[in-house]
């Protein structure tokens, strides 16, 4: 079966300070992967996803950026992190083929101090 | 492009009361059509789906039947407990010519609490 993992579920950060966050999914191959980020009592936000090895589109141009170094990883970065940035971070993957929707991670929730 | 619409929340229903939480979509083609809940501190989970008109996906209780002729896919259980409190999502998503899936496309979420 399949399984998503992402890492860590809660960080504490300095505003400036810079950020990764892992995602690996097991049990299946080129899966989509997305990255997500919610407010507080708001909405989800796209901010990255990828249909393959080194293949990332934007939806928001912002100091975060993701990087996809192999089939089932997925990882999001900021060099500097801003207050703005605090938020829930959640990672999902999809089948690239069929109509299962989207399986997520557990989320990590970051805080920008 | 396309588009999901939900109903504003909050949502507060009392144990037992009867749950609507109207999602209209607006796409070209047929989209497959979800509704997704998130319980506090946790990832989204899929609750139910749909993919075709008048199917009707089910899960926990919870129900919703794929609506082509009103764009639809309202949300509804017949008596809610309070372990339902959470917010739902309402998400469509399109086949791309070739076959591959479309991202999801979501609707802004309705928080539903449930009061014992």
């Amino acid at each position: 079966s399949q399984t998503i993992h992402q890492w860590p579920a809660t960080l504490v950060q300095p505003v400036g300070s810079p950020l990764s966050l892992e995602c690996t999914v097991e049990g299946t191959s080129n899966p989509n992967l997305y990255w997500y980020r919610q407010a507080a009592g708001r909405g989800l936000q796209l901010l990255f996803y990828s249909v393959g090895i080194g293949q990332i589109s934007s939806e928001v141009p912002q100091n975060l950026s993701a990087s996809r170094p192999q089939d089932r990883q997925f990882i999001l970065s900021s060099k500097k992190l801003l207050l703005s940035d605090s938020g829930f971070y959640l990672c999902a993957w999809q089948r690239d083929r069929g109509n299962y929707g989207y399986t997520f991670g557990s989320g990590t929730r970051l805080t920008v101090v | 492009g396309d588009s999901v619409t939900q109903m504003e929340g909050p949502v507060t229903l009392s144990e037992e009361a009867f749950l609507t939480i109207n999602c209209t979509y607006t796409a070209t083609g047929y989209p497959s059509l979800f509704w997704y809940v998130q319980y506090p501190g946790e990832g989204l989970q899929l609750l139910l789906k749909a993919t075709k008109a008048d199917d009707k996906g089910s899960n926990k209780g919870f129900e919703a039947t794929y609506r082509k002729e009103t764009t639809s896919f309202h949300l509804e259980k017949g008596s809610v407990q309070v372990s339902d409190s959470a917010v739902y999502f309402c998400a469509l998503n399109q086949i791309n010519y070739g076959g591959s899936q479309g991202n999801l496309i979501f609707g802004k979420g309705t928080k539903l609490s449930v009061k014992p």
